[in-house]
């Protein structure tokens, strides 16, 4: 278990919904890292966030956004669901040299 | 920017026998940090090994040890004795450490399927 939740597990929508995944990092760390794993792209990095701020942006598309929230957790936000959102996506918080991974949310568009 | 490839898509083994996975990466960065993660089946993400780009010594946990080139910028990960619950996707990847002027994201290699018979 690396202390890092994530939910859903799966979650199965319909092309042109919106989904929101939900992550809470370890104890104590400042970090959350969102990737997205889908066949074709292998894993990706999305975005950052540090303490509350959007630290970092990799290839997330506009359709995306994410938060982090007092608490640290974060919440990816997809919307205008695509055939090709359907992905694994991983929620990872950081310690000093290292990223935990949550155990992902399986997103299915249909 | 930095790039990782794995060159192996697919590699087996027979149980109790040893496989070494290779990862190369490019980047102009002297200070750094390597992974191996391995995603089995269930799809969990899980760190299998660590190595600090400053570090000349080769890192070493339990059956997993790699051998750094820093150089030649390879990052080979060595399985011994290998076990069925081996089998899996291993990752390579680079990350620049977290500070002000970097992010810490992971950059991530394709991947290799490793598959332990027995």
């Amino acid at each position: 278990d690396s202390g890092v939740t994530q939910t859903p597990k799966h979650l199965i929508t319909a092309t042109g919904q919106r989904v929101t995944l939900r992550c809470s990092p370890r104890s104590g760390d400042l970090s959350v890292y969102w990737y997205q794993q889908s066949l074709d792209q292998g894993l990706q990095f999305l975005i950052q966030y540090y303490n509350g701020e959007e630290r970092a942006k990799g290839n997330i598309l506009e359709r995306f956004s994410a938060q982090q929230f007092p608490d640290l957790h974060s919440e990816l936000n997809l919307s205008s669901l695509e055939l090709g959102d359907s992905a694994l996506y991983f929620c990872a918080s950081s310690g000093k040299y290292e990223q935990f991974f949550g155990p992902g949310t399986r997103l299915t568009v249909l | 920017a930095q790039t990782v490839t794995q060159s192996q898509p697919e590699m087996s083994v027979q149980e109790a026998e040893t496989v070494t996975l290779s990862c190369t990466y490019d980047t102009s960065e002297n200070n750094y940090y390597l992974f191996w993660y391995k995603q089995p089946p269930s799809r969990q993400m899980i760190l299998v090994i660590r190595q600090e780009a400053y570090k000349q010594q080769n890192a070493t946990e339990n059956r997993f040890s790699v051998n750094f080139q820093k150089a030649a910028k390879s990052f080979s990960l060595k399985i011994s004795d290998s076990q069925l619950g081996d089998t899996a996707m291993y990752f390579c990847a680079f990350m620049k450490p977290l500070s002000s002027g970097n992010t810490g994201k992971l950059i991530f290699g394709q991947g290799t399927t490793l598959q332990v018979k027995p």
